[in-house]
């Protein structure tokens, strides 16, 4: 079974400028996760999708961070314009229809630097 | 809304020595509770995941336990090796729609 995939793994930047990443969850997880884990600290959760709806989005800065998720499939986490504080690494996951037993999938991350 | 907590943030310990650490949340309406390793520069790899029914998991020289009624879940690791030294991270699930809540990690150091 294929993992999460996220592309690209690196991205350097500079401020103002824009980055969009890309997230392929597992096949047939009705759940996909973004998180931002900054240098030093544990992962926070950015935006949950279940299926193509938004369940949390309560922590994305709407005004520079954009998420969509594609027919309930593929997910882009955009950020427009970049500030030197969003270096860090985005971390997509996923997971099966909500329930006790549905572990969480992660991806590799990928990693941002903003210069 | 649910906050964890690790304690300690950094432990450095001697090669073979048995070690446990902290993880504790604030609502006790959890229904998975698991933890994670981090090696720098790396991904999550997923170590013991505890359903809300069971007390503990057990995977080689891992233990990790769930205490609901108090907010705390440890991992206790025996006979530590160099190769153990990394983040260790620990999240609960909770929420109808199934939200993941991660601590603030401990970054465990063993010493040849």
């Amino acid at each position: 079974e294929a993992g999460v995939a996220q592309s690209p793994r690196y991205k350097i930047i500079e401020k103002r400028q824009s980055v969009a990443f890309w997230c392929n969850p597992i096949s047939g997880h009705a759940t996909l996760y973004w998180y931002q884990q900054i240098l030093g600290q544990g992962p926070k959760l950015l935006i949950q999708f279940q299926n193509n709806g938004v369940v949390d989005d309560s922590q994305l800065p709407k005004d520079r961070f954009s998420a969509e998720r594609l027919k309930g499939v593929d997910s882009t986490l955009k950020i427009q314009p970049a500030k030197l504080e969003d270096s860090a690494v985005y971390l997509c996951a996923s997971s099966p229809v909500q329930g006790s037993r549905n572990t969480i999938y992660f991806g590799e991350g990928s990693w941002l630097t903003v210069v | 809304k649910q906050e964890v907590t690790q304690i300690p943030a950094a432990l450095s310990v001697p090669e073979g020595e048995n070690l446990v650490l902290n993880c504790s949340f604030t609502d006790s309406a959890i229904y998975n509770l698991q933890w994670f390793r981090q090696d720098p520069g790396k991904g999550l790899t997923s170590l013991l995941l505890i359903q809300s029914s069971q007390r503990e998991q057990t995977s080689g020289r891992l233990n990790a336990s769930l205490d609901k009624s108090s907010g705390r879940s440890t991992l206790y690791i025996a006979a530590s090796q160099p190769g153990d030294s990394a983040t260790y991270l620990c999240a609960a699930y909770s929420g109808g729609y199934q939200k993941v809540t991660f601590g603030t990690g401990t970054k465990l150091q063993v010493i040849p």
